[in-house]
């Protein structure tokens, strides 16, 4: 059982470049979710997903696409990346309550992106 | 929407001495209070949590109290060894059957504890 798994770990872009962001869970969560960390600011969420093809905008969407095409997989996207989009960035899942009774989020470990 | 506050942003304690964290939210509808701990170079994990109709929860040499009419709940470790440095963030959302609202995140907490 991997839980959620994010690809690639590490990348460099330079300003105007784009990438796409991979996360995958095989914990068939309901709920995904695409967070950005930068020191001394926690957690902000940027984009979630109740379910397959639903996505909606979190706490600071700008600068930023997700897709939902299957249930395990929850992409994140950046069209012309930005040095202020340089994070350590953070897929997590969840399911939504009982009978399952988890109400807690599995992360992954992680995507650092530098933007230059 | 819902606000959650979090202190210490730093805490250094000695082995063997208790850490005390707390974090305080805004929106009195929130019923759900995980905290995560967060080691260097991977991502948070959930360590314990407690719903609303609860007051305390402890788990082994962990334990989170809860204060609705202060809207306040706090983490505390005891006898705390190295492996405990870490980053703690505690969260709050409204979580009901088939439905939930985000986690809000505190701004976290980094705890060393020195040998």
């Amino acid at each position: 059982n991997a839980g959620v798994t994010q690809t690639p770990k590490f990348r460099v872009l330079k300003t105007g470049q784009s990438m796409t962001l991979l996360c995958a869970q095989d914990m068939n969560h309901e709920y995904m979710y695409w967070y950005r960390q930068d020191p001394g600011m926690g957690l902000r969420l940027i984009h979630y997903s109740v379910g397959e093809g639903t996505t909606a905008k979190g706490e600071v969407p700008d600068g930023y696409n997700v897709s939902r095409l299957k249930k395990q997989n929850f992409l994140l996207g950046l069209e012309s990346a930005a040095p202020s989009q340089t994070s350590v960035y953070f897929c997590a899942s969840s399911y939504p309550g009982p009978p399952a009774g988890h109400y807690g989020y599995t992360f992954g470990s992680g995507t650092r992106l530098t933007v230059v | 929407g819902e606000n959650v506050e979090q202190h210490p942003s730093t805490l250094s304690v000695q082995e063997g001495d208790s850490a005390v964290i707390k974090c305080t939210y805004s929106d009195s509808a929130s019923n759900y209070f995980p905290w995560y701990k967060q080691e260097l170079g991977k991502g948070p994990q959930l360590i314990i949590d407690i719903r609303s109709n609860v007051g305390e929860k402890k788990d082994q040499r962990i334990a989170v109290t809860l204060n609705k009419t202060a809207k306040h709940f706090s983490l505390h470790i005891t006898e705390t060894q190295p492996e405990d440095s870490a980053v703690y963030f505690c969260a709050a959302s409204i979580r009901g059957w088939g439905s939930q609202g985000n986690l809000i995140f505190g701004k976290g907490t980094k705890l060393s504890v020195k040998p």
